[in-house]
């Protein structure tokens, strides 16, 4: 059953606690991404990964930490130093990076920081 | 600046009638403009993809319109289902650099009432 998997769904923290957001693909896509989506507003990339062993910061990456050591898995650390991390966490993944390859969701994970 | 804005922002209908919903954009340069479906707590899910030279593109009661002069796009919905209630998501693919960077909408959230 091919497709892309986060977990936990729900997860509680408190402030000033790391937490480790988990995405899994069995796709066989070279690349990843985590985005955030808050209410009323649209999907903001975190980082991107085109490739093994390499990422890149998208328009929201401070406070976030990223890495890509197997092809398949694409963990996000939700550091202290992020202000606002309560939010929903969505990860994606496509063959490439290229304009013409659809981007695929998975479940996302519902992070609430008190 | 790059962005996407979407109308109205919620939308009630009764089931069986159709709906269409607004998408604006001020992206350059454009690549492509897809619309996504998601349903509460889950992930997106493309339902069509356009590039500049489609003006339409249907998938199943799903229509998508583009009209790339006056940069606008639409989602008609045809003989709504309870199923449909959903938030519409549009999304403009900017061409930057090695990475085509996806702009999201703010979504259109939809309530089908039987």
């Amino acid at each position: 059953d091919g497709g892309i998997t986060q977990s936990p769904k729900y997860l509680f923290r408190k402030e000033g606690q790391n937490v480790t957001l988990s995405c899994e693909q069995n796709l066989n896509h070279d690349a990843m991404y985590w985005y955030r989506q808050d209410p009323g507003q649209g999907l903001r990339l975190i980082y991107y990964s085109q490739i093994v062993n390499d990422f890149q910061k998208g328009d929201i990456a401070e406070g976030y930490s990223v890495s890509r050591e197997k092809k398949e898995s694409f963990p996000l650390t939700v550091t202290s130093a992020q202000k606002n991390p309560t939010a929903f966490y969505l990860c994606a993944s496509s063959p490439r990076t290229g304009s013409s390859y659809e981007q695929y969701f998975g479940p996302g994970t519902r992070l609430t920081v008190t | 600046k790059n962005q996407v804005e979407q109308s109205p922002q919620s939308l009630i209908i009764l089931e069986g009638k159709n709906c269409t919903l607004q998408c604006n954009y001020t992206v350059s340069p454009f690549s492509n403009l897809r619309w996504y479906k998601q349903d509460t707590g889950r992930g997106p899910v493309s339902l069509t993809i356009m590039t500049f030279s489609e003006n339409t593109k249907s998938n199943g009661r799903y229509t998508a319109t583009l009209d790339a002069d006056t940069k606008q796009s639409s989602l008609h919905i045809t003989a709504s289902q309870l199923s449909d209630s959903a938030s519409y998501i549009c999304v403009v693919t900017v061409l930057s650099g090695g990475y085509n960077k996806l702009i999201f909408g703010a979504g259109t959230r939809l309530a089908v009432h039987p």
